[in-house]
């Protein structure tokens, strides 16, 4: 399967607790989002990478969340010190990004659960 | 602020009827809008887009109608079918002039199609 992949896809975690999320683009695609999406809604722009440069971070990301994408690959989202609210599924998509062909294919998500 | 909405919230059709869901944007600077289906547990996955250069695009039984200049756009699916039974999100995006190309997504309708 060459999609976007992501895991864990499930996570449990006691309020307070720190939480690492991994996503794996598509190989070759050069940008890389994460989105957030909580029940009945639809996603949000979190955080963008073009290659390893985080080039945009939403007001919606807290400093209790960081996003990295070392070399350019995989990326991985960090929530310091969980709280309820963070509770959501949590999306990657990646994209080509040649300027003609900006399709974000997303991953089937991580679902966070904040006790 | 929300910037995309999108209606209905929820849709019931019958087997061969025709869907249509209707969204309205406000940021004008928006030049790429894709609509996205969602199964649940899945990650969003691209059925249509269009550009503001068009007016209609048609992809089998799904259309997207576009209206410049009164800010709207819709996606038609016609011959509608009980595998068509999804959430479907209309986005939009600034693609062009070296932007990130984040998604700003509606809220969903969630598209039940009976037998």
């Amino acid at each position: 399967d060459t999609g976007v992949s992501q895991d864990p896809r499930h996570k449990i975690t006691k309020r307070g607790q720190n939480v690492t999320f991994r996503c794996d683009p598509i190989s070759e695609h050069n940008r890389l989002y994460w989105y957030r999406q909580t029940l009945g809604q639809g996603p949000e722009f979190l955080t963008y990478f073009q290659n390893e440069a985080q080039l945009e971070k939403s007001r919606l990301l807290s400093d209790r969340f960081s996003a990295e994408r070392p070399k350019g690959s995989f990326s991985t989202l960090e929530i310091q010190r969980t709280e309820q609210g963070d509770s959501a599924m949590y999306l990657c998509a990646s994209s080509l990004g040649t300027g003609s062909e900006e399709t974000q294919y997303f991953g089937p998500g991580t679902r966070l659960l904040v006790l | 602020q929300q910037q995309v909405k999108q209606s209905p919230q929820s849709l019931i059709v019958q087997k061969g009827g025709i869907s249509i869901i209707n969204c309205a944007y406000e940021n004008t600077a928006f030049d790429y809008f894709p609509w996205y289906q969602q199964f649940p547990g899945k990650g969003p996955a691209l059925l249509i887009a269009i550009r503001p250069d068009v007016s209609e695009k048609k992809e089998g039984r799904f259309t997207i109608s576009f209206n410049k200049s009164a800010k709207q756009f819709s996606l038609h699916i016609m011959d509608s079918q009980p595998g068509d039974s999804a959430t479907y999100f209309c986005a939009a995006s600034i693609d062009s002039g070296g932007s990130n190309y984040k998604l700003t997504f509606g809220k969903g309708t969630l598209l039940t199609v009976n037998p």
